[in-house]
Parts: structure tokens; C-alpha cells; sequence
């Protein structure tokens, strides 16, 4: 057990809906971090927040956003779905930044239909 | 975009054996790098990191080389046991962000 906590574990959800994917960190962790797993493209780095504060941005889409809350745990919402949008969805928290070890939740696995 | 690929989707190996996980990077200003172990069901795992500065890491059992001149890093994993078989990947941190390969199947054959 990573220490890293994902809900839902699945979600089956249709075309053009929108989702709340929710991560709490390890404790004491201040980052979070989400990728996208998926069998065409593998592992995408999504987006960094750090102590609340958004800190990288990778190959996330306009249809998607995420924030840390003051308690540190991570939302990452998905709108206007896609059949595309069929993933992994992983969080991830470290100590502090992108060069401390990260430790990953055991995923959300989403599916649009 | 970055490129970090796997020169081989597959490798199985006697238990016991050593085995050998290779990755190639593109970006020659990526400054950090990390190999994960994925295990069926579950999220990537931590293994081992290498900054740039170094050529060689060592954990328990695993050790990890470095190549800047080729941009090639390589996993070794001593005395393979059948725990080890879950899907590996390399990550190379660039700019701001990770970029991850697609990872190796292995397989330790008892």
C-alpha cells in the first residue's frame, strides 16, 4: 500500500458527461501529480500541484482541470467525454517536488461509452 | 515532444538470471531519471532514480547505469525472482514535466 488514496477504483460513465476523479496524498506529501495510462499512448503526465499551487502542466486537455485543496488532496475533473477519455488515471504525491520519489495511488479506471 | 522508448517490448529470463532492462532518451538536457515497476492492477512503483551528474546507482538488487553520450539508461536486476515480473518503465524528467516510455514486459520463468 502506497499510502496514496484513489476513488472511485472504476467508473463507467457515457459520452459528453462530466467526472470527479478524487486523490489523497500520502501524508505529509505537499505534491500531486496525475497521468493518464492508457494502452495507445502509455504513461502522460498530466498536471503538478504543489502546496496548492499548480507547478507543471503536461499534456492535459482544455476539457479537463484539476486543484489541491488545503488539505492537499487533488481533484481532477473530466468534462465533455470522449470514448478517447477510456484510461488509467493515476495520482501520484512526493515530499516536495519532481525530483523527490512519487508514490503512485492504484489508479482510477475510467470508461466512456 | 520528448521520445523515451524501450528497445524491447519483451523479456523473459530464468529465475536467477540477471536481467537487463533498456531505455533510450532523446533529450539531452533531462537533468533526472526513474525507472517504475507496474505490476498487473496496480500502480507503477517506485524502484531507483539517477540524476545526470551520475553514471551508476545502486539499490538492493538493483542498479541502474547511465550513459549521457548515447542517452541510454539501463535497469539491472540481480538474481531475477518471479516477483520482479510486472512491466518496467523509464522516465526522464525534461523541462517541467515526466515522459515516460512504454514500458518492458518481464517475465522470470521458474
Amino acid at each position: 500500500d502506497s499510502g496514496v488514496t484513489q476513488t472511485p477504483k472504476h467508473l463507467i460513465t457515457a459520452t459528453g458527461q462530466r467526472v470527479t476523479l478524487r486523490c489523497s496524498p500520502r501524508s505529509g506529501d505537499l505534491s500531486v501529480y496525475w497521468y493518464q495510462q492508457s494502452l495507445d499512448q502509455g504513461l502522460q503526465f498530466l498536471i503538478q500541484y504543489y502546496n496548492g499551487e499548480e507547478r507543471a502542466k503536461g499534456n492535459i486537455l482544455e476539457r479537463f482541470s484539476a486543484q489541491q485543496f488545503p488539505d492537499l488532496h487533488s481533484e481532477l475533473n473530466l468534462s465533455s467525454l470522449e470514448l478517447g477519455d477510456s484510461a488509467l488515471y493515476f495520482c501520484a504525491s512526493s515530499v516536495m517536488g519532481m525530483n523527490t520519489e512519487a508514490f503512485f495511488g492504484q489508479g482510477t479506471r475510467l470508461t466512456v461509452v | 515532444g520528448e521520445s523515451v522508448g524501450l528497445h524491447l517490448p519483451t523479456l523473459s529470463v530464468q529465475e536467477g538470471d540477471n536481467s537487463i532492462i533498456n531505455c533510450a532518451y532523446s533529450n539531452s538536457a533531462s537533468d533526472y531519471f526513474i525507472w517504475y515497476k507496474q505490476e498487473s492492477g496496480k500502480g507503477p512503483q517506485f524502484i531507483i532514480d539517477i540524476r545526470s551528474n551520475m553514471d551508476k546507482r545502486q539499490g538492493q538488487r538493483v542498479t541502474v547505469l547511465l550513459n549521457k553520450t548515447v542517452k541510454h539508461l539501463s535497469l539491472q536486476i540481480a538474481a531475477t525472482q518471479p516477483g520482479d515480473s510486472a512491466v518496467y518503465f523509464c522516465a526522464e524528467r525534461g523541462g517541467n514535466q515526466f515522459y515516460f516510455g512504454t514500458g518492458t514486459s518481464l517475465t522470470v520463468i521458474p
